[in-house]
C-alpha cells in the first residue's frame, strides 16, 4: 500500500537558518504530493504540493521537488522565522482518489 | 475562506459513555467530509469518508457501530464514539471538500482543528 515517510522531530532552528525536512514515500501508479501546515490551534493548511515528476511546488518562501527516481519530496526554505514554527506533514494522493496518505509530521521551532 | 470548524476541541468523558464531535463547513457547502484519528507521533490515519444524505464509508479496521458518522446536511458532519474506552483516546480532526462548481475536480481537502478526546 501507499506510506509515507518523513523525518521525525523535533526540529529546532535559529531565525533566519537553512531548512530541510525530508520527505519519502511508496506508491502504486502517479501520486500528487502534497505538504501541509499545522500552525498552534488551528487546522491542517495546504502550503504547497506537486502533481507530476520534476515538477516544484513552492509557496511562503518553503519549496519542495517531485523526484520521481529517489521517490523523495523534501521540504526546504533559504530562511526561517519564528513565525514558520509549526508541524509539517507531508502526504500523498493517488491519481482520481479522494484519499490522503500522510506522513507522521515534523514539529518545527525557530527560535529568535 | 474555506473554514471548517470542530467542536468540542477537548473533551473528556468516562467509559462508557457516548461522545458527539461536530465537524462544520463554515462558507462552503461540503458533499464529502473526511474523519480522521491521530495517535501520539504517528500519522493521521483515515477512518471514513462520510457523504451527505447517505452512509458512510469505513476504512478497515475502523468499527461503524462504535464511531458512527452522520452527514445530515451539506455544512455538518458529526462522529459519535460509542461506548467508549481509553483505547479510544486521540486526536479526531475532519476535513471537508468544497462542493462548489468547478471546484470538486481539485479534490483539495480543507481541515478542522481537531478535537482530543481523552476517556478516562
Amino acid at each position: 500500500g501507499d506510506s509515507v515517510t518523513q523525518m521525525e522531530g523535533p526540529v529546532t532552528l535559529s531565525e533566519e537558518a537553512f531548512l530541510t525536512i525530508n520527505c519519502t514515500y511508496t506508491a502504486t501508479g502517479y501520486p500528487s504530493l502534497f505538504w501541509y501546515v499545522q500552525y498552534p490551534g488551528e487546522g491542517l493548511q495546504l502550503l504547497l504540493k506537486a502533481t507530476k515528476a520534476d515538477d516544484k511546488g513552492s509557496n511562503k518562501g518553503f519549496e519542495a521537488t517531485y523526484r520521481k527516481e529517489t521517490t523523495s519530496f523534501h521540504l526546504e526554505k533559504g530562511s526561517v522565522q519564528v513565525s514558520d514554527s509549526a508541524v509539517y506533514f507531508c502526504a500523498l494522493r493517488n491519481f482520481g482518489n479522494e484519499k490522503l496518505t500522510f506522513g507522521t509530521g515534523t514539529r518545527l521551532t525557530i527560535i529568535p | 475562506g474555506a473554514v471548517v470548524s470542530q467542536h468540542p476541541s477537548r473533551v473528556i468523558c468516562k467509559s462508557g459513555t457516548s461522545v458527539k464531535i461536530e465537524c462544520r463547513s463554515l462558507d462552503f457547502q461540503a458533499t464529502t467530509m473526511f474523519w480522521y484519528r491521530q495517535f501520539p507521533k504517528q500519522s493521521l490515519m483515515l477512518m471514513a469518508t462520510s457523504n451527505e444524505g447517505s452512509k458512510a464509508t469505513y476504512e478497515q479496521g475502523v468499527e461503524k457501530d462504535k464511531f458512527l458518522i452522520n452527514h445530515a446536511s451539506l455544512t455538518l458532519s458529526t462522529l459519535t464514539v460509542t461506548s467508549a474506552h481509553p483505547e479510544d483516546s486521540s486526536f479526531y480532526i475532519c476535513s471537508a471538500r468544497d462542493s462548489r462548481n468547478g471546484r470538486t475536480r481539485t479534490y483539495e481537502q480543507y481541515f478542522g482543528p481537531g478535537t482530543r478526546l481523552t476517556v478516562t
